[in-house]
């Protein structure tokens, strides 16, 4: 069965110290994975993609296929990175997203 | 960037009415359009897939004669709730890509708060 486990609820770190979202998930092809980001009364977001292999915001994710994991990373986390954090898998390339339950990253001062 | 509206952002109605939410691309033309459901502190949950002039494809478990889907044009769908009951409260988003933004993953609306009395 296709799904994505993100197990942690909630994140809680201090300003300045790493940041590590974890994200694994069940699927049988070759994965298309995202993450999404929703800030406070705002919509939910593309944050990036495993294809573009690029850091947005100072944020990375490698896709390790050996332990079905997307964890997303930050070495430095920031007070307006606290936000809600969706891992999303798109099954069989067909646009449709599997998303897990989501991170609520809350970066204390 | 692309830019996907939703109306009405919340609607409060009575038990037995029908709702109907509005789905936009603004800037794009949306070939295909998603509708997501998502209850309290969980996690989005597809309900349907909409492709532009033909019938919605709906996920296994969400009743297509409750939630009907139009997606009369490449700019709008829309998502009514018939005879609308307390248990369908919920916060529904809308997603859409296609047009120049084909090659990207979906854009997301606002989302439409439901509030059924």
């Amino acid at each position: 069965a296709q799904r994505v486990t993100q197990p942690e609820k909630l994140l809680s770190v201090f300003k300045g110290a790493p940041v590590e979202l974890k994200c694994n998930y069940s699927y049988s092809g070759s994965p298309e994975l995202f993450w999404y980001v929703q800030y406070s009364r705002q919509r939910l977001q593309l944050l990036l993609r495993h294809i573009s292999r690029e850091s947005i915001k100072g944020f990375t994710a490698d896709l390790n296929k050996g332990e079905t994991s997307f964890h997303l990373k930050k070495p430095f986390a920031q007070e307006e990175d606290s936000a809600m954090y969706y891992c999303a898998l798109d099954s069989g390339n067909t646009g449709k997203l599997i998303f897990g339950q989501g991170t609520t990253l809350q970066v204390k001062p | 960037g692309a830019v996907v509206s939703q109306h009405p952002s919340r609607v409060i109605c009575k038990s037995g009415t029908s709702v109907k939410i509005e789905c936009r691309s603004l800037d794009f033309q949306a070939t295909t359009m998603f509708w997501y459901r998502q209850f309290p502190k969980q996690s989005l949950m597809l309900m349907a897939t909409s492709n532009e002039g033909s019938k919605a494809t709906y996920e296994q478990g969400v009743e297509k004669d409750k939630f009907l889907i139009n997606h009369a044009s490449l700019t709008l769908s829309t998502l009514t709730v018939t005879s609308a009951h307390p248990e369908d409260s919920s916060f529904y988003i809308c997603s859409a890509s296609g047009g120049q933004y084909s090659n990207q993953p979906q854009h997301f609306g606002d989302g439409t708060r439901l509030s059924i009395l």
